[in-house]
């Protein structure tokens, strides 16, 4: 397998735009997690899913931030409207189920300007 | 998940053991020890987890304290490879949440 694999790697973006990360997880694994890095901040967990349902949002910074898992192969995360603060570099991951490790992608850093 | 304490940062110098402590007072009976660590540039990658005996992999050991309270990520032989910001995390069977981690320095 290729790994958890994020598009794009880099995103420059004015503010106002919509924003949308892509994720494709690792075959077979349950869970799914979108992530937040920033200086500030540090490493904040956004939302996760388990069988592509929604488990917990309330890392979601605000309604401006939704995600979506149609499948089992894929999920996005998008703002709209964009804002400069969310200037960071975003990750997704995905693990299988039961206290496995968890597998990262490379992230999408993401300007807003 | 129950909240971790780690030191921000530590220094070792290449070659030689590096010992990174994690505090988990309020850990329950089901939660997992889990390490990863974070490269400059990349994603956190899986270092070790346990739940009460010591666990040794091609990485690492971790040394799991009697009560559970503590635990110690020792890298045996620190290469410069090893320089990353270190996490210490609790988990069951549920999400994962990060905390601020510990800074290795590695010194040639």
């Amino acid at each position: 397998d290729a790994g958890v694999i994020q598009s794009p790697r880099h995103e420059v973006t004015e503010m106002g735009q919509e924003v949308t990360l892509r994720c494709k997880p690792i075959s077979g694994h349950d869970y799914l997690f979108w992530y937040r890095q920033t200086m500030m901040r540090g490493l904040e967990l956004l939302i996760y899913f388990n069988n592509n349902v929604p488990i917990d949002d309330s890392g979601m910074p605000e309604d401006r931030f939704s995600a979506k898992m149609p499948n089992a192969s894929f999920s996005t995360l998008k703002i709209q409207p964009s804002e400069p603060r969310d200037s960071a570099v975003y990750f997704c991951a995905s693990r299988p189920g039961g206290v496995t490790e968890a597998f990262f992608g490379q992230g999408t850093r993401l300007t807003v300007v | 998940d129950a909240k971790t304490t780690q030191p921000n940062s530590m220094e070792s110098n290449e070659e030689e053991p590096v010992h990174l402590p994690c505090n988990h007072s309020t850990i329950s009976g089901t939660d997992y020890i889990h390490w990863y660590r974070q490269l400059p540039s990349q994603g956190p990658e899986y270092v070790i987890h346990g739940l009460t005996s010591n666990v040794n992999n091609r990485m690492a050991s971790l040394a799991i304290a009697e009560d559970r309270k503590s635990s110690t990520l020792i890298l045996h032989r620190a290469t410069l490879r090893d320089a990353a910001v270190y996490y210490c995390i609790l988990r069951d069977d549920n999400d994962m949440r990060f905390g601020a981690g510990t800074r290795l320095t590695v010194k040639p």
